[in-house]
């Protein structure tokens, strides 16, 4: 079984440009969630998606969003770049309908390395 | 409001030899899950196990297992006979209702394991 897949590995952009970062869950995974992993600053959650709508969001600006494809894909926006959007951003996906997710562990993509300069 | 403290940033262990990497957290809810995540170098995030909030046995998953004392809200990853291959990040997270049941991580622990 094919795990999470995100593309691309490594990314580099400039400051002001825009990024788009893709990720596919796991077959019959059904929601995807974003995390940034900012040096020095742990995991953040950024959002979560599940059959097509947006179900949570992070403590993020409104230059990050993203959707959910009918596929169940997902793609992250990132709107004029800033210096310390710099970071791994991970894609993850589960199974379980998110009224009913406490016990669902989230499996989790490589990530994508967004370098902003 | 849901936390993960994670009070070791690095531990060192002997090849061979059993570690605990502690883990403690804040909630109100009473249904709850509690995780354990790998991180090596390379940075895919590894789930290792899990463990429910109404679970009375201790999860176990080969090597791993999670020491769940929830009167003192702690979960602590135990990992027997470390491997070298053991050197990593090791991440406690937490799911509840309250918060939307977003996965909400602790700091993490760089695990280094000796030869």
């Amino acid at each position: 079984e094919a795990g999470v897949t995100q593309s691309p590995t490594h990314l580099i952009k400039t400051r002001g440009q825009q990024a788009t970062l893709r990720c596919s869950p796991i077959s019959g995974h059904t929601s995807v969630y974003w995390y940034q992993q900012a040096l020095g600053l742990g995991l953040q959650f950024l959002l979560w998606y599940d059959e097509g709508e947006e179900r949570n969001r992070g403590n993020f600006p409104p230059r990050f969003s993203g959707r959910q494809f009918p596929n169940y894909s997902s793609e992250l926006n990132v709107n004029a770049l800033e210096l310390e959007d710099s970071a791994l951003y991970l894609c993850a996906s589960s199974m379980t309908p998110y009224y009913s997710s406490y016990n669902s562990p989230l499996h989790f993509g490589n990530g994508t390395r967004l370098t902003v300069t | 409001a849901q936390k993960i403290t994670q009070t070791q940033p690095g531990m060192f262990v002997q090849e061979k030899e059993a570690v605990t990497l502690d883990c403690t957290y804040d909630t109100s809810d009473q249904s709850y899950g509690l995780f354990w995540y790998k991180q090596p170098s390379s940075g895919e995030m590894i789930f290792l196990i899990y463990q429910g909030s109404y679970d009375e046995q201790n999860a176990t998953e080969g090597r791993y297992s999670l020491n769940f004392q929830k009167a003192r809200k702690s979960a602590n990853l135990v990992i027997s006979a470390s491997q070298l291959g053991d050197s990593a990040m090791y991440f406690c997270a937490m799911r509840g209702v309250e918060y939307g049941n977003k996965l909400v991580f602790g700091a993490g622990t760089i695990l280094r394991v000796k030869s």
